[in-house]
């Protein structure tokens, strides 16, 4: 079943930490995204890709990198992690179309620095 | 700058009734238009859009209409359910330029539906 998965969905993790969190696609998807999201407040994108070898940064400034190797596989790593970071990152995919843009999200990953 | 706003943090409506959810936007190049729904610890799922060349969408019982010139959008859910009781985004994108493909978000509206 065609799908976006994100590992893992629950992170805690202690100040100066390195993290990685997986987002991988199986829908064939072009473009991808990564999302900020505090509770109460609008989604605010950091990070795009429109193909392999291809990444952006997005509206919000993130201290976080992405990569994007593989069509199906966009990892957002954070180099050391501080509770400033501590927020909801959530990943989306979509077709690379011009009509419109519906973006497929994954459940996301709630990481908490300590 | 919020380019996209829901100033309706939450909505109460009663099982059956109407529920009107509501969004404005400021950036004229934006030409189409979503709306998320999200379940706490979940991430959002599509539930209709509408391009800028309509005035109404509708799919089922979700309807969402376009007022250009008052660069507002309103969803509706009729009859309302108590499983639709989530938060609410309004996304935008424009399909030119350098905001090609991306979305801005509204800051969300929570609704609870009463049975």
């Amino acid at each position: 079943e065609a799908d976006i998965y994100q590992t893992p969905r629950y992170l805690v993790i202690g100040t100066g930490k390195k993290i990685t969190l997986e987002c991988s696609q199986t829908m064939g998807h072009d473009k991808m995204y990564w999302y900020q999201q505090d509770p109460g407040m609008e989604l605010h994108l950091i990070h795009y890709s429109y193909g392999v070898n291809s990444t952006e940064k997005g509206d919000l400034s993130s201290e976080s990198t992405v990569s994007r190797i593989r069509t199906e596989h966009f990892p957002l790593t954070l180099e050391s992690a501080r509770p400033s970071h501590t927020s909801q990152y959530l990943c989306a995919s979509s077709e690379a179309t011009w009509t419109g843009n519906e973006q497929f999200f994954g459940p996301g990953t709630r990481l908490t620095v300590l | 700058d919020q380019q996209v706003k829901q100033n309706s943090p939450s909505l109460s409506v009663q099982e059956g009734r109407i529920s009107i959810l509501n969004c404005d936007y400021t950036n004229s190049m934006f030409d189409y238009f979503l709306w998320y729904k999200k379940y706490p610890a979940e991430g959002p799922t599509f539930l209709i859009s509408i391009s800028s060349i309509k005035d109404k969408n509708e799919d089922g019982r979700f309807t969402v209409f376009l007022n250009k010139s008052a660069k507002h959008l309103s969803l509706h859910i009729v009859p309302s359910q108590p499983g639709d009781s989530a938060v609410y985004f309004c996304a935008a994108s424009g399909t030119g330029g350098t905001s090609y493909g991306k979305l801005t978000f509204g800051q969300g509206t929570i609704l609870t539906v009463h049975p």
